[in-house]
């Protein structure tokens, strides 16, 4: 079973930021945060990923709480090609016997022009 | 998802028939991991192998399908004698794994497999 709980969906308006949210309450110290999406009918799309420290790339920001249960992820500026599924999955980075994602249902995020 | 190729990307057998998905990772990936995603369900964890060696198939069916990933060559994900439940994406992903690193995994575009 997935470890997080996210809305099943959102929406935003093109050019604003998109702001998905993701609880993962029972995370483990050292279970990293990551971020996929997945556009109908393609394979999912690694984003970001974190462990306490907020990070940036070129796609998104990712904000963790300090209790780290939970975190958020931030698109800048929504284009009508970032709707998409939003998952978020907590793995442990390495050291693990499997590095299996256990993907939920995600955010479906609709981006409105 | 450029990087991890996949093919077919479009599969067609009948029942009884035998499937073979092939799935070449990044280059300088070790790590191959297999997911399935049945009509309008999430994806599902299959199987995660290294050269030559299986790691974890816990999310293998006990029967009919088979994974390897050779020294030489693609991984291969095998389901002998399909019926209409194995309709499905196929998706593959790779990874640069180390004990000392938190590296993510790469997905291809899947192979969309039917059966009539």
């Amino acid at each position: 079973d997935a470890k997080t709980t996210q809305p099943p969906s959102m929406d935003c308006a093109e050019g604003r930021a998109a702001n998905l949210p993701c609880n993962h309450s029972t995370i483990s110290g050292n279970e990293y945060v990551y971020w996929y999406r997945q556009i109908h009918s393609q394979g999912p799309q690694y984003i970001i990923h974190g462990l306490k420290n907020n990070e940036t790339n070129e796609m998104a920001s990712l904000i963790i709480t300090e209790d780290r249960k939970s975190s958020t992820l931030i698109l800048p500026h929504a284009t009508l090609r970032d709707t998409a599924v939003y998952y978020c999955i907590v793995r442990v980075g390495y050291g693990g016997a499997t590095n299996k994602l256990i993907f939920g249902t995600g955010t479906l995020l609709a981006v409105q022009p | 998802n450029a990087g991890v190729m996949q093919n077919p990307r479009h599969l067609v057998r009948r029942r009884g028939q035998e499937a073979r998905l092939r799935c070449s990772p990044m280059k300088g990936h070790s790590h191959v991991y297999w997911y399935r995603q049945l009509p309008e369900e999430g994806l599902k964890f299959m199987v995660y192998l290294q050269k030559e060696n299986i790691i974890d198939e816990s999310g293998m069916p006990k029967e009919r399908f088979s994974a390897e990933f050779p020294k030489e060559g693609p991984s291969i994900l095998r389901i002998q004698q399909v019926v209409r439940g194995d309709s499905a994406a196929y998706f593959c992903a790779s990874s640069n794994y180390r004990t000392d690193s938190n590296q993510p995994q790469h997905f291809g575009d899947g192979t969309r497999l039917s059966i009539l």
